[in-house]
């Protein structure tokens, strides 16, 4: 199956401080990539769908200026967690979109706040 | 809005045993996915369904999808403990996927 590589996979920072993300799509081109937060033992909640070249698409409750998204490329996305909080702590993961349908996870990163 | 419900939500059984997960979702839908999740890990693909009747099979895990009843199942037979883990339903509707709360299932000796 196609590779989808994140980095970092595991970052701890302070509280207040900014961290990014980013998601690369290795053996494709993807127009679309998801970002993803898991908090343990619960499932997979949809933050943001984000297009190449254009703006993201943020899903309710999720704070465009708090999370920012930037699809530069079609083969990089990058998210950036800015001021983070303790309550910012949990698994992101983000998702390309093949032209097969298929999506294709990253490994993941944990971030943890504190 | 699209909700995906799964059940069990935790399913414990014995090796050799067959048994199936549940997803039902509320609206009509562009395709399904299940995926499987270990600990500390991120989702690993397993099936999509396109149409309605859809049926796939790879080794003890089998995945069907009946777009009319809007339910989806994941079979699983004569099981091993290498199946345990998380498993997630996801549907897919217009390039969004919402996903179940997941089946976490023990396969015991």
């Amino acid at each position: 199956g196609a590779v989808v590589s994140q980095h970092p996979s595991r970052v701890i920072c302070k509280s207040g401080t900014s961290v990014k993300i980013e998601c690369r799509s290795l053996d494709f081109q993807a127009t679309t990539m998801f970002w993803y937060r898991q908090f343990p033992k619960q499932s997979l909640m949809l933050m943001a769908t984000s297009n190449e070249g254009s703006k993201a698409t943020y899903e309710q409750g999720v704070e465009k200026d708090k999370f920012l998204i930037n699809h530069a490329s079609l083969t990089l996305s990058t998210l950036t967690v800015t001021s983070a909080h303790p309550e910012d702590s949990s698994f992101y993961i983000c998702s390309a979109g093949s032209p097969s349908y298929e999506q294709y996870f990253g490994p993941g990163t944990r971030l943890t706040v504190t | 809005e699209l909700k995906v419900e799964q059940n069990p939500l935790f399913l414990s059984m014995q090796e050799g045993k067959n048994y199936t997960i549940y997803c039902n979702y509320s609206t009509t839908s562009d395709r399904l996915y299940w995926y499987r999740q270990d600990p500390g890990k991120s989702l690993e693909s397993l099936f999509v369904l396109l149409s309605n009747g859809a049926v796939k099979q790879e080794g003890r895990l089998m995945a069907s999808l009946d777009t009319k009843a809007r339910l989806s199942t994941l079979h699983i037979t004569a099981a091993v403990h290498d199946l345990s883990a998380t498993y997630f339903c996801a549907v897919q509707n217009a390039g969004k996927s919402t996903f179940g709360d997941g089946t976490t299932l023990t396969v015991k000796p």
